[in-house]
């Protein structure tokens, strides 16, 4: 069971907004950055949101971050088929020495 | 351009210890962090640890006894030993870099599938 609370899974049509929630608590994502990370089948990890809700370069804009207090969520708006993927949060949890924890991912289905 | 190529066996023994090298190209690696992560078949992604200059390193709790990180900067090289391995730690094994973070950044490599199996 992991750190992070993600749903299994989410579903939306093309051009429609989905919303991933990643819940956490006050040793991890309270008081830390949350990052988040689309994973494609036999590809590396890609890092799409960081410090809660930057977009580093090359990350289209129709990928969002936000943060209130021990929760986070990940917007994708206009969606395409090519973002059908795992989607994954991760916080920086200072229980047990400090750890970087990953919430257990979302699989997105574009219908 | 900087690239991340992770190798090593990709059949490991129970109770052997699993060692993998991070080859990086286009910079150094001796000004940023570097990050090993794993993902498991049927599980999430698990952070395995992190090692930035100076070798100063920080390891996920659950494998800490069992975990050594080093930077070898004459060959741009970051290497991860994980001991007396079990079928558990069968995986793809991934390095990244990140700047001045623990969290992995943009920069990873395409990973190295390891499977431990007798």
């Amino acid at each position: 069971q992991s750190v992070l609370t993600q749903p299994p899974s989410a579903s939306a049509t093309p051009g429609q907004r989905v919303t991933i929630s990643c819940s956490g608590s006050s040793s991890n994502i309270g008081p830390n950055f949350v990052y988040w990370y689309q994973h494609l089948p036999g590809r590396a990890p890609k890092l799409l949101i960081q410090r809660d809700s930057q977009r580093p370069s090359g990350v289209p804009d129709r990928f969002s971050g936000s943060k209130s207090g021990s929760s986070a969520s990940l917007t994708i708006t206009g969606l395409r088929s090519e973002d059908e993927a795992d989607y994954y949060c991760a916080a920086w949890d200072a229980s047990l020495g400090g750890s970087v924890v990953f919430g257990g991912g979302t699989k997105l289905t574009v219908l | 351009q900087v690239q991340l190529k992770e190798s090593g066996p990709g059949l490991v023994k129970p109770s052997e210890t699993l060692s993998l090298t991070c080859t990086v190209t286009g910079g150094s690696i001796d000004t940023y962090y570097w990050s090993w992560i794993r993902h498991s078949p049927g599980k999430g992604l698990e952070w395995v640890g992190c090692i930035y200059y100076g070798e100063r390193t920080n390891y996920n709790p659950s494998l800490k006894t069992r975990v050594t990180m080093s930077l070898d900067t004459s060959n741009n090289q970051v290497s991860l030993r994980l001991s007396s391995v079990t079928t558990a730690d069968t995986a793809i094994y991934y390095c990244a870099r990140s700047s001045g973070s623990y969290y992995p950044g943009v920069y990873w490599g395409p990973g190295v599938s390891v499977s431990v199996s007798s």
